[in-house]
């Protein structure tokens, strides 16, 4: 069992849809991250967390420190959204990586 | 343009031989990491290296090494490459370990060995 586990592994929605991508983490973290992996394979760090929400555009993450529980939210999705989405959570050095959510946005 | 970039972007070579990925960020960030994407998408860290203290995950073989010049450069050195090394590696930087202020990445270089 990985310490960082997402879900789903794969989301087709339709243009318009509110998308939820869930991550929930055994370990305790100091800060939990949302990354997004382009199709062409570039990553771009989206959020930080150690508390609360942050939004972002379209883009909204909360963390539930009690649950270890993170979820990522994108309101009024678009094609441009179509990625892969990895969450990630750790202390000092030391980062475990979910396996991603492969997000399909069909127009 | 302010960023973390890898060379080569795309690498491809012979069983056996030995390789280096470089790595440079313009940030000013304190520490930088190497990460390895395998064939199922999946992020493992391999290296984080501050100036202070270089952290290995005991699962990197040791003919992976990290070597750090200065602070905005961490080179990934790989000794006699197996078919097993092929993947995506990515390098990234922040300002505080654990990417305390969030992470940047590079754009990955697609190793693959044959």
């Amino acid at each position: 069992k990985n310490e960082v586990e997402q879900s789903p592994q794969n989301l087709t929605a339709q243009e318009g849809e509110f998308i939820t991508i869930n991550c929930s983490y055994s370990v305790g973290i100091s800060a939990l991250h949302w990354l997004q992996q382009h199709p062409g394979g570039g990553i771009v760090s989206l959020f930080m967390l150690s508390s609360g929400k942050k939004k972002h555009g379209r883009l909204i993450a909360t963390i539930n420190i009690q649950e270890k529980h993170s979820s990522l939210h994108i309101t009024a999705s678009h094609p441009r959204d179509s990625a892969v989405y990895i969450c990630a959570g750790g202390t000092g050095n030391q980062f475990y990586f979910g396996t991603g959510t492969s997000l399909t946005v069909i127009p | 343009d302010t960023a973390v970039s890898q060379t080569p972007k795309y690498l491809v070579t012979q069983m056996g031989n030995d390789k280096s990925i470089k790595c440079e960020q313009n940030l000013g960030h304190d520490t930088m990491y190497w990460y390895k994407q395998d064939s199922k998408k999946f992020l493992k860290i391999m290296f984080s290296y501050n100036n202070k203290e270089l952290i290995i995950n005991e699962t990197v073989p040791n003919r992976f090494s990290p070597k750090s010049p200065d602070k905005a450069h961490l080179n990934l050195h790989i000794n006699s490459l197996e078919l097993g090394d092929s993947a995506v590696y990515f390098c990234a930087s922040s300002h505080g370990g654990g990417g305390g202020y969030g992470y940047t990445f590079g754009s990955g270089t697609r190793l693959t060995v044959v």
